[in-house]
Formats: structure tokens, sequence, C-alpha cells
């Protein structure tokens, strides 16, 4: 399978929470992150985590890790149109100079 | 602080063609990545320079690939010849140092070729 997985779709209703969900087969990761890339533009880091930590909170962003089970989520709290976008989930490779493996991303759709 | 630039934004060829995109990282950004983003996945690492060196390039079709950072600053990539399967989005992107996790990738916009 995919190193990165991730569910290719999701919809929500502005002002509800989302929660995109990634899994990761590489169990040596030191870092995972989060990535959102807006139509036509580069990818923009929004957050990450220590393979250390269970939980990352940063205003309306909560990135949960579940090391035993190698499960990634990030919810975004109020979701807003301006959400909207592809989200991409990366695991940073140990000892390989900050490279980045990325899942497919999730493309987040937000409907009034 | 200006951002990473790439240029062309698009670009179309015919197979066997070849083709040059052109990036400039953000000023004093010492390690520079150029990735494949092929439609429908997320982008994969074809090389990466520290400074002016290559540190992998372990996924560069180096058959009809090849890449080069002169003085450390700007680089080009260049596909000759061209294949349909070179279809995709290539973003550069810029990072302060290496090996950092408080040393986030900045893309660029990226430069998306379609071969036809």
């Amino acid at each position: 399978g995919e190193d990165v997985e991730q569910s290719l779709f999701l919809s929500v209703r502005e002002g509800d929470s989302s929660v995109i969900n990634c899994t990761y087969t590489d169990s040596s990761s030191t870092y995972l992150y989060w990535y959102k890339q807006e139509p036509g533009a580069g990818l923009q880091l929004l957050t990450y985590i220590f393979s250390n930590m269970d939980m990352k909170q940063d205003q309306r962003l909560t990135v949960l890790l579940n090391k035993k089970d190698k499960h990634l989520s990030l919810r975004i709290a109020d979701t807003q149109t301006g959400d909207s976008a592809i989200y991409f989930c990366a695991r940073g490779v140990s000892g390989g100079y900050n490279k980045l493996i990325f899942g497919a991303g999730t493309r987040l759709a937000v409907h009034p | 602080e200006a951002g990473v630039a790439q240029s062309p934004r698009y670009k179309i060829i015919e197979k066997r063609q070849s083709v040059a995109f052109w990036c400039n990282p953000i000023s004093g950004h010492a390690t520079l990545y150029w990735y494949q983003q092929i439609l429908g996945q997320g982008p994969k690492l074809l090389i990466q320079f520290q400074n002016n060196g290559v540190v992998d390039d372990s996924q560069l079709p180096k058959d009809r690939f090849s890449a080069e950072r002169l003085k450390g600053v700007d680089s080009t990539l260049k596909i000759q010849p061209a294949k349909l399967e070179d279809s995709a989005v290539y973003l550069c992107a810029s990072s302060l140092r290496q090996g950092a996790y408080n040393s986030p990738l900045h893309f660029g916009n990226g430069t998306r070729l379609t071969v036809t």
C-alpha cells in the first residue's frame, strides 16, 4: 500500500468542524505535517507535530496523533468557505535532510 | 519577505521536446527542492540541493531529467526528451536549512507542464 494514505474527499457545512484523517506506515517518522493547497498555488504549511506528542492545538486547528495505530488527524473548528482546499498529510523521513513523503491529499469542500 | 518564484506558470510541449523550469528561492535559504505533483497525487521529491550541492536525487529520472543550482541560489530543472507521463505540476520549495522541523518548506506556485 501507499506510504501515507488519506481519504480523497470531505464535504462539510459552513460552521461545522472538519476532521481530515491520515494513516502512515513508517513508525520511525519524527515529525508529521499538514499542508494546505489552494487552487493554482503551492503548498502552505499549516502545522506539524513531533512524534512524542499526542495533540497540538493552534487556534482553529487541532492535530491528534495515535502512534500505536499510525494515525494522524487534523480538526478544523468552525470551518469557513475559505478553508476549501486540498489538505496534504506528510511525514518526515528520519535522517532524510528534511525530506517529506506526502499523501495524495484530501479535498475539503465547504458549503453554506 | 518575497516568496519562492517560479517560471513559467504554464508550458505545453509535444513529446520528445525539451523544456526547462526556473526557480528563485527565498533569499538566504540554503536548501532547495524540486517536487513533481501528478494530478490527483501528492508531491514527490525529485531532487534536493544544499547550497549548490545535491543531497538527494534518488527519485530523479536521470536519463531525461537534470537540475542544477548555480552559485547556490537560482535553480533550473530540465526535461529532455519529454514523455507524456511527465505531465504534472513541478513545484520548487526552499527552506532555511535542512533536517530541522522548525525550518519549514516554502513552496512556489509551480509550473504546470502538459506534454501532448
